[in-house]
């Protein structure tokens, strides 16, 4: 079985401050992938990030970072000097490495406050 | 090009008449996934199609709901008998195998 968990439901920030939203995987596969999906209050989820279990470098993408850490099964979003337009639901998930479905976190719900 | 479309994208029911859900995929997409999103609630996997074939469908809640792909192309989620629980935002995701998934709009499930 495999499951993928969000402890953090919701999170509030002032803008410009840094926030790192936790995610924690459960997974017996040898090789996953790993996700993080954006949901705008507009409701259309956006893909922000792939990870596939062997590539443990992290990622920066402009104001986004991500941290896999296959020790601690964890895979953290981190956004630096957010923005009001950060705000969102964001979703971690976990895909195995054969015939099987995606696994969604609950998601946390950011709120950017200006 | 095209993204994920799904019709109808929305859709007032009463309990107990059978609804159908379409969906149309990004070409040469050979991933499809159906999910379920509550209002306020996370993402629940219904079922995943890899070509014409679902070789999972452990996420489907109950025998009344079924779907099936045709074509390696356009999906339909079935739900018969419809009840208020089955009141939700359908999604709809396509993808390559094992690469990011593109979401279609959904479509609201208005059970009454």
């Amino acid at each position: 079985a495999q499951k993928v968990t969000q402890a953090q439901t919701e999170i509030s920030v002032v803008e410009k401050e840094d926030v790192t939203l936790d995610c924690v995987y459960e997974t017996r596969d040898t090789t996953y992938y790993l996700f993080w999906y954006k949901q705008p209050p507009s409701g259309e989820l956006v893909f922000l990030i792939r990870r596939n279990s062997f590539d443990e470098q992290n990622e920066i993408s402009g104001r986004y970072s991500w941290n896999f850490q296959k020790s601690t099964s964890s895979f953290n979003f981190t956004i630096t000097a957010s923005q009001v337009v950060d705000s969102a639901v964001y979703f971690c998930a976990l895909s195995p490495g054969a015939e099987r479905g995606v696994t969604f976190g609950t998601g946390t719900k950011l709120q950017v406050i200006p | 090009g095209a993204g994920v479309s799904q019709s109808p994208s929305n859709k007032v029911t009463e309990k107990g008449k059978d609804v159908e859900l379409r969906c149309d995929p990004i070409s040469g997409h050979t991933a499809l996934y159906w999910y379920r999103q509550s209002l306020g609630q996370g993402l629940e996997f219904l079922i995943y199609f890899q070509g014409n074939s679902a070789p999972d469908k452990s996420g489907l809640p109950s025998d009344r709901f079924s779907a099936e792909r045709t074509g390696g192309s356009v999906s339909t989620l079935t739900i018969q008998r419809t009840q208020q629980e089955d009141s939700a935002v359908y999604l709809c995701a396509s993808s390559l195998i094992f690469r990011e998934q593109y979401f279609g709009p959904g479509t609201r499930l208005t059970v009454t």
